[in-house]
């Protein structure tokens, strides 16, 4: 069984562009979530999407966007890109809706940001 | 706001020692999990304790929830090279549907 997809896995921008990053759930995972991951701050919640719709949402500006697709794959979008988006940005897929009581989330490796 | 704090931050110890890591909050959470992660790659799920005062144990590694759900431990026993890595916990948010990380413990243990 194929495991999260994260594609590119490295991707280097400057300020003022935007970048879109892929994400690849498990087959038959319907519940996709996104994490910032950096060394000042750890893992921080970015929103989770469910059968296309977002369903929770973290405190990250406007800026960041995603979406679902019916087949369940994600795309996160980030526009006017600042260099404190220097991160590692995160997948996780689970089966139905994230958080559930033993609800286990399987992360991918993840996209290297980088904003120069 | 509901957050998760991690202790040590850093742990840097020889093969063979014990060691343990703790993950408090003010906060009452319906379950916490515990991920590994090693560089370049996601976290792991390890382990998800639900119940206050459930123990948990993985080979060498023993995972406590605190009574009132509102912390957990993690011990090593014996700690190998293969050990190294960042320990993070996660609380389920209550009425949410998202996951809140710890704030991470990054252990080194050298051989």
């Amino acid at each position: 069984k194929a495991g999260v997809t994260q594609t590119p896995r490295y991707l280097i921008k400057t300020r003022g562009q935007q970048v879109t990053l892929s994400c690849s759930p498990i087959s038959g995972h319907r519940s996709v979530s996104w994490y910032q991951q950096t060394p000042g701050q750890g893992l921080q919640f970015l929103f989770e999407y469910f059968s296309e719709t977002q369903r929770n949402k973290g405190n990250f500006p406007g800026r960041f966007s995603g979406r679902q697709f019916s087949n369940s794959r994600s795309e996160m979008n980030v526009s006017t890109l600042e260099l404190g988006d220097s991160a590692l940005y995160l997948c996780a897929s689970s089966l139905s809706q994230g958080a559930h009581v033993n609800e286990k989330l399987f992360f991918g490796s993840g996209t290297q940001l980088s904003v120069l | 706001t509901q957050l998760l704090e991690q202790s040590p931050q850093f742990l840097s110890i020889q093969e063979g020692e014990n060691l343990t890591v703790y993950c408090n909050s003010s906060s009452v959470f319906s379950s916490l999990q515990w991920y590994r992660q090693e560089p370049g790659e996601g976290p792991v799920l390890l382990v998800t304790v639900v119940t206050g005062g459930e123990v948990k144990k993985l080979k060498r590694l023993t995972f406590q929830f605190g009574d009132a759900r509102k912390d957990s431990s993690l011990h090593i026993t014996a700690a190998q090279p293969g050990d190294t890595g960042l320990y993070l916990c996660a609380g389920a948010g209550q009425g949410t549907y998202k996951y809140i990380f710890g704030t991470g413990t990054r252990l080194k243990v050298l051989a």
